[in-house]
Parts: structure tokens; C-alpha cells; sequence
């Protein structure tokens, strides 16, 4: 799976839109982006996730760059419990039977 | 909404027991997984499971541990020697196919279980 580099943390005022980035520059044709969080302790969360077109859903959406080298997450209105860590994986799919590769995150601090 | 369960939550064991952690996966769900992630570490990739055989492991799982779906429901994870470095917080998962469709792609986790071993 391609490497991916987000930044060690973030900070966003309640209410503001938070907007994560990842770079995963050496990503492969057949290859999705996912964004999955991690609350406190607690068990990884499915966020989104992507091949090339932008995605939208009840969470957030993700913005991908027509070149795949990059992404962005963006939460449109954070609030305090979106604080959690934030992990940009990059997973081949269909033969790589739920391998995710996650790495340290960003850590997003959502204050009042 | 349905959910991934574990037990126990926290289990306390010695150094050299076997220890069980068990998992109900969501139940139309046909891929089943465990992660682990040391405190202040990674989330770690153990194996998958499917269609009552692994699928694919990481170098982590080596003989010392095993997987089961014993019935239609539970999952387990067995540790047959527990180690120091084996304390963790272990992840079961699961989903309703591997692939690419919209929510095909999403993992649904359950709150793990944590171990220490003394």
C-alpha cells in the first residue's frame, strides 16, 4: 500500500470547518484513499473514502486532487466531540481482504 | 444501529497464559478481522477471515495466536502463550464483503479489548 503523510496535529474552532490533509504521492491506479478516526481509545471509525471523484456523505466530504497525489478531508461545521485522531490510509480494495495500513494521524483538537 | 461487540473489555492475565478474546461481528457480516494497537502506538493489522479460513496475516500473527468462528456468531482470537509485549488493546472488526462499492469499503469496529499481561 502507498505511503501517506498527514500532519502530526490541527487545531479548529467549534463550528469552523476542519480541513485535514493528506499526501500520498506515490498512490497507484487501483488504489482508494479511506479516512477512518479514532476516538480517545476507542475503536477506529469508518469516515469516508474515495478512488478519484470527490465524495460527500453525512459525515464529511473529501476532496481529491485529479492527479491522486493528494487529499483533503473536511469536516464542515466541527464540533467538540469531532476531536479525535484522524488517519488517511491508502488500500488497494478488493485483494487486500480489510489490511489497513493506518499510520500516526492527525491529531485534530476541536476547542469552543 | 448495529454494532461490533467484544469481551471482556480488560482482561488481566500472567505471563504464559492462554488467553481467549471473543468477538460478535455485525450478523450479515461475512469478513471478520483483528487489529491490535499498543499503548501510544499504531493500530496494527493482525489478520482477516473469511469464509471459515484466514485470508491474509501479518508477520504479528505467528503461531502463538489463532482465530475461530466456533458458531454462526462469535469470533475469537486465542493467544496460546501471552508475553509481555503482548498487552494491547486488540480490535475486532468486520464487514459485509471486501471491495470497493460505496459502503463496501467501510470497517465497522468494535471497542476492543484491552490485555494485560503481567
Amino acid at each position: 500500500d502507498a505511503k501517506t503523510t498527514q500532519p502530526t496535529s490541527m487545531d479548529c474552532a467549534e463550528g469552523r470547518a476542519a480541513n485535514l490533509p493528506c499526501n500520498h504521492s506515490t498512490i497507484s491506479g487501483n488504489e482508494y484513499v479511506y479516512w477512518y478516526r479514532q476516538i480517545h481509545s476507542q475503536g477506529p471509525q469508518y469516515i469516508i473514502h474515495g478512488l478519484k471523484n470527490n465524495e460527500t456523505n453525512e459525515m464529511a466530504s473529501l476532496i481529491i486532487t485529479e492527479d491522486r497525489k493528494s487529499s483533503t478531508l473536511i469536516l464542515p461545521h466541527a464540533t467538540l466531540r469531532d476531536t479525535a485522531v484522524y488517519y488517511c490510509i491508502v488500500n488497494a480494495g478488493g485483494t487486500s481482504y480489510g489490511k489497513l495500513t493506518f499510520g500516526q494521524g492527525t491529531i485534530l483538537t476541536v476547542h469552543p | 444501529e448495529p454494532e461490533v461487540t467484544q469481551t471482556p473489555s480488560h482482561q488481566v492475565t500472567q505471563m504464559g497464559q492462554e488467553v481467549i478474546l471473543r468477538c460478535v461481528p455485525i450478523s450479515n457480516h461475512l469478513y471478520f478481522y483483528w487489529y491490535r494497537q499498543i499503548l501510544g502506538q499504531k493500530v496494527e493489522f493482525l489478520v482477516s477471515f473469511y469464509n471459515n479460513e484466514i485470508s491474509e496475516k501479518s508477520e504479528i500473527f505467528d503461531d502463538q495466536f489463532s482465530v475461530e468462528r466456533p458458531d454462526g456468531s462469535n469470533f475469537t482470537l486465542k493467544i496460546r502463550s501471552t508475553k509481555l509485549e503482548d498487552s494491547a488493546m486488540y480490535f475486532c472488526a468486520s464487514n459485509v464483503r471486501w471491495g470497493t462499492l460505496a459502503k463496501d469499503g467501510e470497517l465497522f469496529f468494535g471497542e476492543g479489548s484491552r490485555l494485560t499481561v503481567l
